[in-house]
C-alpha cells in the first residue's frame, strides 16, 4: 500500500542549529503539503508544493519537491523554540481526494 | 472565521458506552474529514465527505464506527460500543476542494475509555 515515511523520527537540535526533516513517498505525488503539530495541539498548514523541483520559502522555513515528485523536504534555518513540536508532509492518496499523511519528525529545541 | 470546531475537547467512559463526536466544519468548505491521531499508528483517516456525501469510509475501523454529515455545517463521528483500544485524539478538518488549499483541523477529541 502507498506509504509516506519521514526521517528522522525524532530530532533534538541546540537552539540556533539547523534542522532538516525528508519526506519519502512510495508512489509519485501530485503536490505536497506540509503541517506543524504543536504539542497538545492539531495539524497546521504550513504550504503546499505542485511543481517537480519546487522550493519555496517561509522566513527561516525551506521547503523542497524533488525532481521525481517522491520526496520533499523541510529545512528549518536558526532554530528557535518556537519551533518546536511535530512536522508532517502529507500528499494525495493515490486515487482519491484525501490526504495521505507522513510518520512525522518530533523537533525539540533546547535553549 | 471561527476555524473547525469540535466537541467535546474531552471526553472519558467507560468501556460499552456509546461515545459521539461533533464537528463544525468552516463555512463554506465542502470537504470533511475524520482522521485518529495515536502515537502507534499516527495520522489516520477514518472517512471523509464531500459535498455531505461519504465518499469513502474505507479507514473506519470497524461497524462499532459510523459517521453522518445531515449537512453542510455539520457532522457527528459515533462509535457505539466503545473499547479502551479506541483511546485516541480525533480529529476532524475541512477543506474548501478549488484552490491550493490545505486542511483546516479542529482542536481535537481526545477520547479515553477506560
Amino acid at each position: 500500500g502507498q506509504q509516506v515515511m519521514q526521517i528522522p523520527q525524532y530530532q533534538h537540535v541546540q537552539e540556533g542549529e539547523d534542522f532538516t526533516t525528508y519526506c519519502n513517498s512510495s508512489t509519485t505525488l501530485s503536490n505536497i503539503q506540509w503541517y506543524k503539530q504543536r504539542p497538545g495541539g492539531h495539524p497546521v498548514f504550513l504550504i503546499q508544493l505542485v511543481k517537480s523541483g519546487e522550493v519555496k520559502k517561509q522566513k527561516r522555513l525551506t521547503f523542497q519537491f524533488g525532481e521525481a515528485k517522491k520526496n520533499s523536504s523541510l529545512h528549518i534555518t536558526a532554530t528557535q523554540t518556537t519551533d518546536v513540536g511535530t512536522y508532517f508532509c502529507a500528499g494525495p492518496q493515490t486515487g482519491a481526494n484525501n490526504l495521505f499523511f507522513g510518520t512525522g519528525t518530533r523537533l525539540t529545541v533546547i535553549p | 472565521d471561527a476555524g473547525v470546531i469540535q466537541s467535546p475537547r474531552h471526553e472519558v467512559t467507560e468501556m460499552g458506552q456509546e461515545v459521539t463526536l461533533r464537528c463544525k466544519p468552516i463555512s463554506g468548505h465542502n470537504s470533511l474529514f475524520w482522521y485518529r491521531q495515536t502515537m502507534m499508528r499516527g495520522l489516520e483517516l477514518l472517512i471523509y465527505f464531500n459535498n455531505n456525501v461519504p465518499i469513502d469510509d474505507s479507514g473506519m475501523p470497524e461497524d462499532r464506527f459510523s459517521a453522518k454529515m445531515p449537512n453542510a455545517s455539520f457532522s457527528t463521528l459515533k462509535i457505539q460500543p466503545s473499547e479502551p483500544r479506541d483511546s485516541a485524539v480525533y480529529f476532524c478538518a475541512s477543506r474548501r476542494d478549488s484552490g491550493a488549499y490545505g486542511y483546516t483541523f479542529g482542536s481535537g477529541t481526545r477520547l479515553t475509555v477506560v
